[in-house]
């Protein structure tokens, strides 16, 4: 069965420095990752994903994140903060591309300090 | 405009009166699902459709039903609610192959 891990249920950093949201993911099958974020009082947006290809993937607000198949991790970064990047974050996998089986991550809260 | 709907988008109720909570989606996808967000938990997928007529449990089915009448529609109907239902719920669909669409969500409280 997958599971997803996010470590870190809240994470804060300073307006202007690096983000990191961790993922990891275990899985018998390489599978297919995504990020999603949740703004507040919103539904879940898609913030990138990873099915084939180039391994490290580019999303949308700057984010993007790197497939290490060795470290089964999908870590989420941006270069600088913004305010607006102030919301819930959400680690998926699925092991194929049907859509029925995505397993989601606990999520983590970021705040970004002005 | 492409979206995924629901309705109502924040419910009140008392234990044991049945609801149901519609979703709709414009954008002609074959799959569609259901999700409950909890604290800590994530999402928790309880209901999924691979089309019309054809429904299988997700990770938490039970207390739920759903049915798929037609492509666009996949309402989640509580027979008997209780409070550990309580929860938020997000419907969400997508066409084979790809990321998941999400509505903007229902936030159910039992009493």
């Amino acid at each position: 069965a997958q599971s997803v891990t996010q470590l870190g249920s809240h994470v804060s950093v300073s307006e202007g420095a690096l983000v990191l949201l961790r993922c990891n993911y275990s899985s018998s099958v390489p599978p297919y990752l995504f990020w999603y974020v949740q703004y507040p009082n919103q539904g879940l947006q898609l913030l990138l994903k990873y099915t084939t290809g180039a391994t490290l993937v580019k999303g949308i607000n700057g984010f993007e994140a790197e497939f290490k198949k060795s470290e089964t991790s999908f870590h989420l970064t941006k270069p600088s903060a913004h305010m607006s990047d102030a919301a819930e974050y959400f680690c998926a996998v699925t092991p194929d591309n049907y859509g029925q089986n995505f397993v989601f991550g606990p999520g983590t809260r970021l705040s970004v300090l002005p | 405009e492409a979206q995924v709907t629901q309705n109502p988008r924040y419910l009140i109720t008392v234990t044991g009166k049945k609801l149901t909570v519609t979703c709709s989606q414009n954008m002609n996808h074959e799959y569609m699902s259901w999700y409950r967000q909890d604290p800590g938990l994530g999402l928790r997928q309880i209901y999924y459709s691979m089309n019309v007529e054809v429904t299988d449990k997700g990770d938490v089915p039970e207390g739920y039903k759903v049915s798929r009448k037609e492509k666009r529609n996949f309402p989640l109907i509580l027979e008997s609610p209780s409070p550990n239902q309580t929860s938020l719920y997000f419907c969400a669909s997508s066409p084979a192959g790809t990321s998941l669409f999400f509505g903007p969500g229902t936030r159910l409280t039992v009493l």
